[in-house]
């Protein structure tokens, strides 16, 4: 079993739907968690992090589940400019015990 | 603005050749680093931990050998593919854990090697 999961997609949605990745990690000591933007070719780019108490930035909320070990991403009123592929990323501590996962990819479609 | 610089972004070389892929930290210093390869649709792999001042730490399944990686100081890391084959052909990438008051990880922006 992989130690970070991740549904690769594609999600095609159209913009303004609302979209939901989920992430599994296999780890129970894992501490940290986050979601990551890459597109292309490019480097990833660090969207946010993850708690357990649940977090929102704008149009984008991420979780934390604990107990069922995994986290989720939900975009609200997705734009074009989200399309991309979103990594999963878990840490057992300290960068140097980082693990991402495939990435979903998601296209939102006019 | 980056704060990770890497360089070259695209290199495209004959087999047997080596090649020198140079990661700086921009405005801080990085006294770990770390090497990555992505191959297409899969994810970051971590290559190795570039310390500074010593020798850099590999992953299981990686050839310290093939990829020798220098990080004499604190703003520089470099990784170079030595005799590179069509199957090195591979994104990598470099990052550095900086920041405050909270620290992060910034990535540089990949180097796509393209081995012929």
């Amino acid at each position: 079993r992989k130690e970070v999961e991740q549904d690769p997609g594609p999600f095609n949605v159209p913009e303004g739907a609302t979209v939901a990745f989920n992430c599994t990690y296999s780890n129970s000591a894992s501490q940290s968690f986050f979601w990551y933007r890459q597109d292309c070719r490019k480097e990833p780019k660090l969207l946010m992090s993850v708690y357990s108490s649940g977090n929102e930035d704008g149009r984008f909320t991420a979780q934390l589940n604990r107990a069922s070990q995994y986290i989720s991403l939900l975009i609200r009123d997705s734009k074009l400019s989200d399309s991309a592929t979103y990594l999963c990323v878990v840490s057992r501590g300290g960068y140097q015990k980082v693990t991402f996962g495939t990435g979903t990819k998601l296209q939102v479609i006019p | 603005g980056a704060v990770v610089s890497q360089h070259p972004s695209r290199v495209i070389c004959k087999s047997g050749t080596s090649v020198k892929i140079e990661c700086r930290s921009l405005d801080f210093q990085a006294t770990t680093m770390f090497w990555y390869r992505q191959f297409p649709k899969q994810s970051l792999m971590l290559m190795a931990t570039s310390n500074e001042g010593s020798k850099a730490t590999y992953e299981q399944g990686v050839e310290k050998d093939k990829f020798l990686i220098n990080h004499a100081s604190l703003t520089l890391s470099t990784l170079t593919v030595t005799s590179a084959h069509p199957e090195d052909s591979s994104f990598y990438i470099c990052s550095a854990a900086g920041g405050i008051p909270v620290e992060k990880l910034f990535f540089g922006s990949g180097t796509q090697l393209s081995v012929l």
